[in-house]
């Protein structure tokens, strides 16, 4: 099955310590991105990749680093920098552009409790 | 300018009812604009999509109206059914940057009794 996977599903981290989660995909898409989610708020963006070894902010990047060393991959870390990292956390990625869909498919999100 | 901007915030619905979901934008640059539906627990997924070609789009029983003059654009679900009980998010994005960034709006909790 193709698709997009994260892991866990649900994570629970003592107020100060680093968490990485995981997202992988095996559609062979290019771009990749990850959103948080808040209850009453729409999805927000933290990081994205057009391709590997690279990647840009987005507009809430602030306590978060990503990295991009295989295309399948791109692991997003919650640091203790980040002040209300408690969240919904999505992944998801999309084809390249110029094809006739320009849909995001997203992963099924890591639900991420900080204490 | 990159705000997009939803309406209600939730909405009941009795089965067989229409369903809309309002949504309206700033940036004029923006050219795409989907909906997403998601369930409780579970990653967003594509719904139906629109262009500023037309101005509107249906897929079954969901159409998309699209006003290009008052930068809007609404979710219009017929014979609404309590399997359409989910949260419903409209975006927006400018395909000509040569990247999808999508500005979601805020969502909709869309109840829809039996």
């Amino acid at each position: 099955d193709g698709g997009i996977t994260q892991s866990p599903k649900y994570l629970f981290r003592k107020e100060g310590q680093n968490v990485t989660l995981s997202c992988e995909q095996n559609l062979n898409h290019d771009a990749m991105y990850w959103y948080r989610q808040d209850p009453g708020q729409g999805l927000r963006l933290i990081y994205y990749s057009q391709i590997v070894n690279d990647f840009q902010k987005g507009d809430i990047a602030e306590g978060y680093s990503v990295s991009r060393e295989k295309k399948e991959s791109f692991p997003l870390t919650v640091t203790s920098a980040q002040k209300n990292p408690t969240a919904f956390y999505l992944c998801a990625s999309s084809p390249p552009m110029g094809r006739a869909t320009y849909e995001q498919y997203f992963g099924p999100g890591t639900r991420l409790t900080v204490t | 300018q990159q705000q997009v901007k939803q309406s209600p915030q939730s909405l009941i619905v009795q089965k067989g009812g229409i369903s809309i979901i309002n949504c309206a934008y700033e940036n004029t640059a923006f050219d795409y604009f989907p909906w997403y539906q998601q369930f409780p627990g579970k990653g967003p997924a594509l719904l139906i999509a629109i262009r500023p070609d037309v101005s509107e789009k249906k897929e079954g029983r969901f159409t998309i109206s699209f006003n290009k003059s008052a930068k809007q654009f609404s979710l219009h679900i017929m014979d609404s059914q309590p399997g359409d009980s989910a949260t419903y998010f409209c975006a927006a994005s400018e395909i000509g940057t040569g990247f999808q960034k999508l500005v979601f709006g805020t969502g909709t909790r869309l109840l829809v009794s039996p």
